[in-house]
């Protein structure tokens, strides 16, 4: 299976901030990567995928980067509903799997 | 607007059965490959396994933690998706979301999510 590991796990960050959340995979995964917002008690939202394209309707301030086995999560300048918790997933192969997360708080 | 709603959650006693129902509506249904997530109470996320379109003959996958207790079936003249589950174990409590693979193979579209409690 596929290891996901993400950096940091927690974040404390004041709006205004540059953010940057890193991704690392166990294996080479091309750019088969998707980038997911959670907030307590939703359904995640999907961000990024392949790696890089932002999904439609998402805010401009977010993009993905990477490719092979380290990825990038920038969020270019935090805003107060960007508090939240950030999962990485890798579609490459079976079983999918998903980053343990990165909390971001309001600092 | 593309929406999913799930239904079928609550609480079973361990060994016991459960089907989780999840309708789909605004989409092509049978053109989708459809998923199912979940989420431990204040744990990360687990992707639990995915059904294929008729184009791909309906052909399933599967965590390892699930495989050979929970099956994923569709009806695409009802435009649903289901997850039975069968010897359910404590651990497989969780918010069992259903999902779309979009673009990418992304999960696009995401359900509301639905409480399974595994207890005695």
């Amino acid at each position: 299976d596929i290891q996901l590991t993400q950096s940091p796990s927690f974040l404390s960050a004041s709006v205004g901030d540059r953010v940057i959340i890193t991704c690392r995979a166990s294996q080479g995964i091309s750019s088969s990567l998707a980038w997911y917002q959670q907030k307590p008690g939703k359904a995640p939202k999907l961000l990024i995928y392949s790696a890089s394209t932002l999904q439609s309707g998402v805010a401009s301030r977010f993009s993905g980067s990477g490719s092979g086995t380290e990825f990038t999560l920038t969020i270019s300048s935090l805003q107060p509903e960007d508090f939240a918790t950030y999962y990485c997933q890798q579609v490459k192969s079976y079983p999918q799997t998903f980053g343990p997360g990165t909390k971001v708080d309001i600092k | 607007e593309v929406q999913l709603v799930e239904s079928g959650g609550g609480l079973v006693q361990p060994g016991g059965s459960l089907r989780l129902s999840c309708a789909a509506s605004a989409f092509i249904f049978s053109d989708y490959y459809m998923d199912w997530v979940r989420q431990a109470p204040g744990k990360g996320l687990e992707w639990v396994g995915r059904i294929r379109n008729k184009a791909n003959s309906y052909t399933t996958e599967y965590a390892a933690s699930v495989k050979g207790r929970f099956t994923i079936s569709r009806d695409d003249s009802k435009n649903s998706l289901y997850l039975q589950m069968n010897s359910l174990k404590t651990e497989d409590t969780a918010v069992y979301y259903c999902a779309r693979a979009g673009v990418g193979a992304a999960f696009d579209y995401w359900g509301q999510g639905n409480l399974v409690t595994v207890s005695s």
